[in-house]
């Protein structure tokens, strides 16, 4: 049972275009989302997030955007560049002191210079 | 803050040996969790503690699994016997609001 899907396993994209990853979500309980990055090697880290009460939150060159009715997320890098290049994670998070993230299986986003 | 810290950072070995793996969560923290990734089913979540005690261990794969959380600053992923489709890398995360902090991972490879 996939509650996260991320469809797109790879995105390539050229230095100072956006990049644009996606995720579909199917539990209506999830009411946080936090976007990790992850480059090998490493654990993942912390990159953005964004509140069910919210459909866009920014934060320099990476903005996320919640569409609750399509259960969909996407983050959008602009300008994307090469030190981007690594795994991105969607994580959605249901609520209440259960801090239990579920993550889909990662995009991994190759920044060409 | 040093992070999280887990150790050992590679871990090579036999067939139904026994294999332990560490983690010193970020101090404060009360919240821990344990998860494994691999290529066929992503980043999945084994077992996580919330001030030292179990609260779901529905990820853990079979009895083979076991994790302890015997202090607030250290926590041990066991697997006895080992088996090779155990290779993978182990995280170990910490948070104490809905923002998890990741370690570096443990590669493990069973051979």
């Amino acid at each position: 049972d996939q509650q996260v899907k991320q469809n797109s396993p790879s995105l390539s994209v050229q230095e100072g275009r956006i990049s644009i990853l996606n995720c579909d979500y199917t539990n209506s309980m999830f009411d946080y989302f936090l976007w990790y990055k992850k480059y090998p090697a490493e654990g993942p880290t912390f990159l953005i997030s964004i509140s069910s009460i919210k459909d866009k939150n920014e934060d320099g060159r990476f903005t996320v955007f919640l569409n609750k009715s399509a259960k969909h997320l996407s983050l959008h890098i602009v300008p994307s560049q090469p030190g981007d290049s690594a795994v991105y994670f969607c994580s959605p998070h249901s609520g209440g002191s259960n801090y239990k993230l579920t993550f889909g299986k990662g995009t991994l986003l190759t920044v060409n210079p | 803050d040093a992070g999280v810290i887990q150790s050992p950072r590679h871990e090579v070995t036999e067939m139904g040996q026994e294999v332990t793996l560490r983690c010193k969560p970020i101090s404060g923290h009360d919240y821990l969790f344990w998860y494994r990734q691999t290529m066929m089913r992503g980043l999945e979540l084994l077992i996580y503690f919330n001030n030292n005690v179990p609260i779901d261990d529905s990820g853990m794969p079979e009895d083979r699994f076991s994790a302890k959380m015997p202090n607030a600053s250290f926590s041990t992923l066991k697997i006895q016997p080992s088996e090779p489709r155990d290779s993978a890398v182990y995280f170990c995360a910490s948070s104490s609001l809905k923002m998890q902090y990741f370690g570096p991972g443990t590669r493990l490879t069973v051979l």
